[in-house]
């Protein structure tokens, strides 16, 4: 496609459910960023991708964190055991090398309630 | 402790004005500076960049300043339409210090334009 996109646009999830979460960077972007927006924040870095490699991940907030791009396109955001604290926006972006002074383009990002 | 501080929350201004929408930050190794826009269950969108070698730039109605000593930032927007009001996002990284160009947000300042 033309742009990032991102599946479910919205999840609403019982407090310990675990949650999926799908990004679909530009096609040829070799580097794919996870950020996290929580209500009346800017956002967060969460974690980076070159191709299927992940070179940063300092800003997962726990270990029930996970991601993975087990082929270098398609990237999935886990979080297990969810918490309400989890609630917020999740951002995917990608951008053609990662390096340098690159502009990252964002998905329309997944916004995700945990009750 | 922010990094990137956009202090003003909200701006409003009169259709065919100038908007100035300030960002100043704290971490001395950024070198490259983004501003995006944001519409409401959408994700950012880039608007204009700007290398710390330079102190402008300009793209249309649209022109970053930049300011190194005192490590601060502006985008001027003339003249504002109303297709303007979105929350506006100062971001930065350091693409020459570490293995990625991961982006440090501000919290955002919502510009409403009145018709």
């Amino acid at each position: 496609g033309a742009g990032v996109s991102q599946s479910p646009r919205y999840k609403v999830a019982k407090r310990g459910q675990d949650v999926a979460l799908r990004c679909d960077p530009i096609s040829g972007h070799v580097s794919l960023f996870w950020y996290q927006q929580a209500l009346g924040q800017g956002p967060e870095f969460l974690t980076y991708f070159q191709n299927e490699a992940q070179l940063d991940k300092s800003g997962l907030p726990s270990d029930r964190f996970f991601a993975e791009r087990p082929e270098g396109s398609v990237s999935t955001l886990k979080i297990q055991r969810t918490q309400q604290e989890d609630s917020a926006v999740y951002l995917c972006a990608s951008s053609l090398a990662g390096t340098g002074e690159e502009t990252q383009y964002f998905g329309p990002g997944t916004r995700l309630l945990v009750l | 402790d922010q990094q990137v501080k956009q202090n003003s929350p909200s701006l409003s201004v009169q259709e065919g004005r100038i908007s100035i929408l300030n960002c100043d930050y704290t971490n001395s190794m950024f070198d490259y500076f983004l501003w995006y826009k944001k519409y409401p269950a959408e994700g950012p969108t880039f608007l204009i960049s700007i290398s710390s070698i330079k102190d402008k730039n300009e793209d249309g109605r649209f022109t970053v300043f930049l300011n190194k000593s005192a490590k601060h930032l502006s985008l001027h927007i003339v003249p504002s339409q109303p297709g303007d009001s979105a929350v506006y996002f100062c971001a930065a990284s350091a693409p020459y210090t570490g293995a990625n160009s991961k982006l440090t947000f501000g919290k955002g300042i919502t510009l409403s334009v009145r018709p």
